[in-house]
């Protein structure tokens, strides 16, 4: 079965400064896709980035980057420059290529410190 | 916006009824997936439907049931509710299973 770990529960960061979220996973499909949803205090889960795992650049929106390391199946998601509003819970979540349903990790509280 | 809309906002029952969750897709999305996100389980994948067809099913307890109707409008019906299906309930649309879903603001669902 396919399976996502966040290994840290909470993360704080200053304001302008960079975080890493961590995220690992695990799966023997060879067609797969992996993202990081952010999840503010309205509850609604927003799409931060997606990875296709065919490709070995990894995806880039703005301040969010990825880490994409498939041989070690982490993926990791790097916030550059954080703004208060980044303050949410992040879930990184893996979707089989097959079907097309997610499988969440446990998720990651960030705060933002001004 | 993510241009999915799901409707109630919130739902307050009593353990024992039976309660009906509306999901509108994003226009021209053919696929629809229902997840629910609670404190002890997280978020975890309950149905998929594609096109009117159930595609996939994940930890859908035998008393929850969904279906997707030919205007592609879905719903999420949970029956003889227990104190522990307390949770909000999402659903997501995508154009196909293999493009990146939008998911609507939730369902908040209390069960007293």
């Amino acid at each position: 079965a396919q399976t996502v770990t966040q290994s840290q529960p909470e993360m704080s960061v200053q304001e302008a400064e960079t975080v890493t979220l961590s995220c690992t996973y695990d799966t023997s499909e060879s067609d797969y896709y992996l993202f990081w949803y952010k999840q503010p205090p309205s509850r609604q889960m927003i799409l931060v980035i997606r990875q296709e795992a065919y490709k070995q650049q990894n995806a880039t929106e703005n301040r969010f980057s990825v880490n994409f390391q498939k041989a070690a199946k982490s993926f990791s998601l790097k916030i550059s420059d954080s703004q208060l509003g980044d303050a949410a819970m992040y879930f990184c979540a893996s979707e089989r290529g097959s079907q097309g349903n997610l499988i969440f990790g446990k998720g990651t509280k960030l705060s933002v410190k001004p | 916006d993510s241009g999915v809309t799901q409707t109630p906002k919130h739902l307050i029952t009593a353990t024992g009824q039976r309660v009906t969750l509306r999901c509108s897709p994003r226009s021209g999305d053919l696929s629809v997936y229902w997840y629910q996100q609670s404190l002890d389980q997280g978020l975890q994948f309950l149905i998929q439907y594609y096109n009117g067809e159930e595609r996939a099913k994940g930890n859908i307890l035998e008393r929850f049931s969904a279906q997707q109707f030919p205007d592609l409008h879905s719903e999420l019906n949970l029956s003889s509710l227990e104190l522990g299906d307390s949770a909000l309930y999402f659903c997501a649309s995508s154009a196909t299973p293999y493009n990146e879903q939008f998911f609507g603001p939730g369902t908040r669902l209390t069960v007293l």
